[in-house]
């Protein structure tokens, strides 16, 4: 079990550009989910995989954003047009879906500073 | 929506001392789980709750969950400083058991004075 993989660890960008973060989850995790967190707040849903499809996309989340969990392995979030408001940590985590009984594994995460 | 409501928002104590954060759901919950998130960290899994009024215990911590399913609390005995971090509960949207999208409260940072 090498844990929940995510890249970069830390992003720079401009207000205006657009970035991708990557993640990697645990190899026999079918359910993936992308939460955004700012500080002194808990983690926030914005999106949910299972296996390649993706079955809930917050409300909260602008056009702005996309996911795509290609082959149902690893995925990707892009963020088009970033604001300053964008800024946060960005966690991706994974899960084995077996009823109730199933943990979130986070990964470190990848904090967005949007200038 | 569903809200997940958590107090204190911070705590402070002395090593030695007992600490205890309460969680509270807008909504009847099928379940919940606490992770603790150290100070630069990622949320780490603690335990998970399904039973009405159900207690279990982990060393120095004992996990509540309340006999409506409404709320839950952790309570930690004689607080070490390898405890600081912030402890969130968080309970599934969809009440029919899975947990496939978790609402987290906002948390209790726990500090610890050695």
């Amino acid at each position: 079990d090498t844990g929940v993989s995510q890249d970069p660890r830390h992003k720079i960008t401009k207000r205006g550009q657009n970035v991708t973060f990557r993640c990697d989850p645990i190899s026999e995790h079918n359910r993936l989910y992308w939460y955004r967190q700012t500080l002194g707040q808990g983690p926030e849903f914005l999106t949910y995989f299972q296996n390649e499809a993706q079955l809930e996309k917050s409300r909260l989340l602008s056009d702005r954003f996309s996911a795509e969990r290609p082959k149902g392995s690893f995925s990707t979030l892009e963020i088009q047009r970033t604001e300053q408001g964008d800024s946060a940590m960005y966690l991706c985590a994974s899960s084995l879906s077996k009823g109730i009984n199933s943990p979130l594994h986070f990964g470190n995460g990848t904090r967005l500073t949007v200038t | 929506g569903q809200q997940v409501m958590q107090i204190p928002q911070y705590q402070h104590v002395q090593e030695g001392e007992d600490f205890t954060t309460y969680c509270n759901s807008s909504t009847t919950l099928s379940n919940i789980q606490w992770y603790k998130q150290r100070p630069g960290g990622h949320p780490v899994f603690l335990i998970q709750l399904v039973k009405s009024g159900e207690v279990k215990k982990q060393k120095r911590l004992t996990f509540q969950f309340g006999e409506a399913k409404k709320n839950s609390s952790l309570h930690i005995t004689a607080t070490q400083t390898t405890d600081v971090g912030t402890y969130f509960c968080a309970g599934p949207e969809n009440s029919g058991g899975s947990n496939y999208k978790l609402t987290f409260g906002k948390g209790t940072l726990l500090t610890v004075n050695p």
